[in-house]
């Protein structure tokens, strides 16, 4: 299996523009999951879905965030408008349901907003 | 609710020496727990995992770890460190509530490895 892609790896952008981060889960992982790691707040889990549900989103930070998973191999995070403060490395992990629950990352998105 | 402490955010150890990163845990119920390691511009992989079989865990590259249910800790220890161990790695815990297969992070352990 080619494990989590994410795309793209690297996004610059300028404040205000819309940024949409890619993800494509292991086949048959039936969870999802969205990170955003900085170095002031490390890892932070922010929206996880199951088959296709999203499960929680309380780690989304605000308004200007969405994420959607229109099938199983594939979703995306959205971030509309963009911030400076919105720079960050961006995974997008999946796992499989009755497993022991570890979850495969993908390699990241850099983001950053200037 | 489930929680992970490391202890330091930054270890330094000298290439040859052991290596002990700290990690306590809080769950009400019987945990897995896992390492997982980042190295530069990577995603999160996984080291070892703790899933209620034996205590004392193999990983990849080397490292171990054992659960310790009365002290709450699960310490990630290597013999002999390597310049390729240096990274960053996250002690993480899991306990399915409601059928949610949701586990969190700690906030990582920078490893530097002196020549």
């Amino acid at each position: 299996d080619a494990g989590v892609i994410q795309s793209p790896r690297h996004e610059v952008t300028e404040m205000g523009q819309e940024v949409t981060l890619r993800c494509k889960p292991i086949s048959g992982h039936d969870y999802l999951f969205w990170y955003r790691q900085t170095m002031m707040r490390g890892l932070e889990l922010l929206i996880y879905f199951n088959n296709n549900v999203p499960i929680d989103d309380s780690g989304m930070p605000e308004d200007r965030f969405s994420a959607k998973m229109p099938n199983a191999s594939f979703s995306t995070l959205k971030i509309q408008p963009s911030e400076p403060r919105d720079s960050a490395v961006y995974f997008c992990a999946s796992t499989r349901a009755g497993g022991e629950y570890e979850q495969y990352f993908g390699p990241g998105t850099r983001l950053t907003v200037t | 609710a489930q929680s992970v402490t490391q202890l330091g955010s930054h270890v330094s150890v000298s290439e040859g020496a052991l290596v002990l990163l700290r990690c306590n845990y809080s769950s009400s119920v019987p945990p897995y727990l896992f390492w997982y390691v980042q190295y530069p511009n990577q995603g999160l992989q996984l080291l070892l995992k703790y899933t209620s079989a034996a205590t004392l865990v193999k990983g990849i590259n080397g490292f171990e770890a054992e659960f310790k249910k009365s002290e709450t800790s699960f310490h990630l220890t290597k013999p002999s460190a390597h310049m390729s161990d240096a990274a960053e790695y996250f002690c993480a815990v899991s306990e399915q509530l409601y059928g949610d297969d949701k586990i969190i992070f700690g906030k990582g352990t920078r490893l530097h490895i002196l020549p």
